[in-house]
């Protein structure tokens, strides 16, 4: 079955540990991007990216680190940089930009 | 700067009555998309319809429409015959150039709750 995948779903790390999150679609698709989201709040972009080897900082990049080294995968490290790191990533993907974006089902990271 | 602006923080309809759900854009970009998603408790983002900038018909899906004003630069989303399922966030997104590539972005969501 086609889909993005994000894994772990809960995600528990130490302060000033860095951590990956993984993003993997077999879509087929150009465009994939990585979004924060808070409790209440709305989906806030972090990094994009619309080809293999080429990205953009989104709203919040600061503290945030990305590779796109194949079409499938799209993997987000958050530094000990990100000073407030705890909070729910969401990763999706897009044929074109007028397609719906397809959506895995979410980290929920918790930096104690 | 590209923004959604979605300014009902939460909202509250009868069952089986019909619901908006505003939504103003901002973009110079003379190509764009705009779509809308239902998040429920559970975390899952749900495509729920799109709407292209030079699309003359307003979209339809199933009990969802988008009422598109170009002019105004509003996108409502208009659920009839609400359901008790329909309680969730409701996300409004556009898809716009920002001068280099194409960029997603969300407003910050509109929270409906529907009541028996």
């Amino acid at each position: 079955d086609g889909g993005i995948t994000q894994s772990p779903k809960y995600l528990f790390r130490k302060e000033g540990q860095n951590v990956t999150l993984s993003c993997e679609q077999n879509l087929n698709h150009d465009a994939m991007y990585w979004y924060r989201q808070d409790p209440g709040q709305g989906l806030r972009l972090i990094y994009y990216s619309q080809i293999v080897n080429d990205f953009q900082k989104g709203d919040i990049a600061e503290g945030y680190s990305v590779s796109r080294e194949k079409k499938e995968s799209f993997p987000l490290t958050v530094t000990s940089a990100q000073k407030n790191p705890t909070a729910f990533y969401l990763c999706a993907s897009s044929l074109t930009e007028n397609t719906e974006a397809f959506f895995g089902q979410g980290t929920r990271l918790t930096v104690v | 700067a590209q923004k959604i602006t979605q300014t009902q923080p939460g909202m509250f309809v009868q069952e089986k009555e019909a619901v908006t759900l505003d939504c103003t854009y901002d973009t110079s970009d003379q190509s764009y998309g705009l779509f809308w998603y239902k998040q429920p408790s559970s975390g899952e983002m749900i495509f729920l319809i799109y709407q292209g900038s030079y699309d003359e018909q307003n979209a339809t899906e199933g009990r969802y429409s988008l009422n598109f004003q170009k002019a105004r630069k509003s996108a409502n989303l208009v659920i009839s015959a609400s359901q008790l399922g329909d309680s969730a966030m409701y996300f409004c997104a556009m898809s716009a150039w920002d001068g280099a590539t194409n960029k997603l972005i969300f407003g910050t969501g509109t929270l409906l709750a529907v009541q028996p």
